[in-house]
């Protein structure tokens, strides 16, 4: 079993829908959890970063995090042609080195049509 | 805005031959890392870097591979011998702490040749 399971996608949608993007994870020493942007050829851009189990808003993201079943998710309100990117999921934890080294999803491709 | 910085941003090289990939981290920052993505593929973690000296590597990060903090600013990958397979586009991150956020530099892009 993979430690981050992300759908690749490619995720096709309207201008002005909301976008839901999930990771999964098996390791439940993972305490803290990320969300990056990545433009082609491009470094990862930090969107959301959230320690606990919820919700945390940022304009029109929103993280959501359940520890209990593993879960994370990206919400996106009113999607823009210019969030068309690849959205990575992140997380780390203690592994006992205290590096907190981030492992990461595939990433889901979004497309954003006009 | 504070950012993390990298150079080249593109680097040929010919197979066998040794590379310097260079970053500049944010500066009061104290967690530093190499990752790397090939094409297609999931972001790798290669190493971390803290209070001088490697926390914690991955299975890719081989005897080909270290990394330097030389002076209070620059922090380096240098690949010995390239082979093909090193072609990917590199990533060097850092954080304040080592449970807050990681900042990602814009990489650079390594073609071995």
């Amino acid at each position: 079993q993979k430690e981050v399971e992300q759908d690749p996608g490619p995720l096709s949608v309207p201008e002005g829908a909301i976008v839901s993007l999930n990771c999964t994870y098996s390791n439940s020493a993972f305490q803290y959890f990320m969300w990056y942007r990545q433009y082609s050829r491009k470094g990862p851009e930090l969107l959301m970063y959230t320690y606990s189990s919820g919700n945390k808003e940022d304009g029109r993201f929103t993280a959501q995090v359940d520890k209990s079943s593993k879960y994370i998710s990206l919400f996106i309100r009113d999607s823009q042609p210019s969030d068309s990117a690849t959205y990575l999921c992140a997380m780390s934890g203690s592994r006992g080195a205290g590096s907190y080294q981030l492992t990461f999803g595939k990433g889901t491709k979004l497309s954003v049509i006009p | 805005e504070p950012e993390v910085t990298q150079t080249p941003s593109h680097q040929v090289t010919q197979m066998g031959q040794e590379v310097i990939l260079r970053c500049v981290p944010i500066s009061n920052h104290l967690y530093f890392y190499w990752y790397r993505q090939i094409l297609g593929q999931k972001v790798e973690f290669l190493v971390s870097f803290y209070n001088n000296e490697i926390s914690e590597k991955s299975e890719i990060f081989d005897d080909q591979f270290s990394v330097e903090r030389p002076d209070g600013s620059n922090f380096t990958l240098k690949i010995r011998s390239t082979k093909l397979e090193d072609s990917a586009m590199y990533f060097c991150a850092s954080r304040a702490r080592e449970n807050t956020e990681a900042f990602f530099g814009q990489g650079t892009r390594l073609t071995v040749v």
